[in-house]
């Protein structure tokens, strides 16, 4: 089956400071890719939807100014966290897909703690 | 509104015993449904895809059943490992923008 990675798997900062999350499709053309957030024992959240070269579409209640996504490539997307907070550490999952309506591959998550 | 309910919402059983997760839903119109495995720390990983015609599906000893009829999805785990400890994610095509609508899982326990 398609391969998504993301990296980094695992990241700590401190509070104020910004993260970046890459998400890269390895073996096929991802047109779209979602990015999802899940707390302890909670279903995956969709935040936002990524469609190469062009603006990301957020969910209501996700604020595009604090959690910035660039899809500059059919194989790359990344996810960054401005002025983390704690309320922000979660654990944060890409997932991608080569045509709308295609299965959806995800990939292995990023657990982000701000301290 | 599109909705995947699963049951239990947790369960423990011994290891080597067998165990049925339930998924009700009432996306529409449907398509297909997945059965993913979710490990701690860890993103989904798909099981089985069962569509529209299909009653049963197996993937070593996972075995997917899906009645269209009443809605509802089983997954059945023969033989239980420590390994197969994990969320078990019941996902049907419908509804949100990623054109999902997830179930919260059932979190699996496997006990030595």
């Amino acid at each position: 089956g398609a391969v998504v990675s993301q990296h980094p798997s695992r990241v700590i900062c401190k509070s104020g400071t910004s993260v970046k999350i890459e998400c890269r499709s390895l073996d096929f053309q991802a047109t779209t890719m979602f990015w999802y957030r899940q707390f302890p024992k909670q279903s995956l959240m969709l935040m936002a939807t990524s469609n190469e070269g062009s603006k990301a579409t957020y969910e209501q209640g996700v604020e595009k100014d604090k959690f910035l996504i660039n899809h500059a490539s059919l194989t790359l997307s990344t996810l960054t966290v401005t002025s983390a907070h704690p309320e922000d550490s979660s654990f944060y999952i890409c997932s991608a897909t080569g045509r709308p309506g295609d299965t959806q591959y995800f990939g292995p998550g990023t657990r982000l703690t701000v301290l | 509104k599109n909705q995947v309910e699963q049951s239990p919402q947790s369960l423990i059983i011994l290891e080597g015993k067998n165990c049925t997760l339930q998924c009700n839903y009432t996306v529409s119109p449907f398509s297909n449904l997945r059965w993913y495995k979710q490990d701690t720390g860890r993103g989904p990983v798909s099981l089985t895809i069962m569509t529209f015609s299909e009653n049963t599906k197996s993937n070593g000893r996972y075995t997917a059943t899906l009645d269209a009829d009443t809605k509802q999805s089983s997954l059945h785990i023969t033989a239980s490992q420590l390994s197969d400890s994990a969320s078990y994610i019941c996902v049907v095509p419908g509804g949100g923008a990623d054109g999902l609508t997830f179930g919260k899982g059932t979190h699996l326990i496997i006990q030595p």
